[in-house]
């Protein structure tokens, strides 16, 4: 399996404009995550979903982002417009249904985003 | 509201020596806790959980203790390897909820 994929990698973008995280989660996993990494607040939960539904969206900043899971395989994070205290890397993970303890999350690689 | 902390943004270790990562947490309604293992340009992989019920887990060289009238967990690793150089997050989760709140982390260095 090639595990959660992110797109694209790397994102450097102006102030003002669009921008939109892409997701792939592991096939048969049925919980999405989308979390942000800073240096001071570490990995928050932005929002999650369970099979396409999102269920805790406490954590998105404000009205400027916004996610969406159309289908099992697919979810993007959209924010605009952009500014650049949303600068940081945006991981998307996923789970299988919870059946044990574990619930272990599977994270992606990762999309670092630069707004100037 | 930070609810799971790691208070020591960065920890330097000799190889061989025993690495201890410190983990307190505010909300008593959390009853599982994980640790994740995070390299540069790479997300978060799962290190070690344990459950409230317990108050050790140890799989290999990771050993994860957990005091829960104090409210904190610790992640040792023994010996330590270069390898083992990352930032390791403490996670906690409540009952059968899907949601993980995360520390900040702590980077260890281990030298040779």
């Amino acid at each position: 399996d090639a595990g959660v994929i992110q797109s694209p990698r790397h994102e450097v973008t102006e102030m003002g404009q669009e921008v939109t995280l892409r997701c792939k989660p592991i096939s048969g996993h049925n919980s999405l995550f989308w979390y942000r990494q800073t240096m001071m607040r570490g990995l928050e939960l932005l929002i999650y979903f369970n099979n396409n539904v999102p269920i805790d969206d406490s954590g998105m900043p404000e009205d400027r982002f916004s996610a969406k899971m159309p289908n099992a395989s697919f979810s993007t994070l959209k924010i605009q417009p952009s500014e650049p205290r949303d600068s940081a890397v945006y991981f998307c993970a996923s789970s299988l249904p919870l059946a044990g303890p574990s619930n272990e999350q599977f994270f992606g690689p990762g999309t670092r985003l630069t707004v100037l | 509201d930070q609810q799971v902390k790691q208070n020591s943004p960065s920890l330097s270790v000799q190889e061989g020596r025993i690495s201890i990562l410190n983990c307190d947490y505010t909300n008593s309604m959390f009853d599982y806790f994980l640790w994740y293992k995070k390299y540069p340009a790479e997300g978060p992989t799962f290190l070690i959980s344990i459950s409230s019920i317990k108050d050790k887990n140890e799989d290999g060289r990771f050993t994860v203790f957990l005091n829960k009238s104090a409210k904190h967990l610790s992640l040792h690793i023994v010996p330590s390897q270069p390898g083992d150089s990352a930032v390791y997050f403490c996670a906690a989760r409540v009952g059968t909820a899907s949601k993980l709140t995360f520390g900040t982390g702590t980077r260890l260095q281990v030298t040779l």
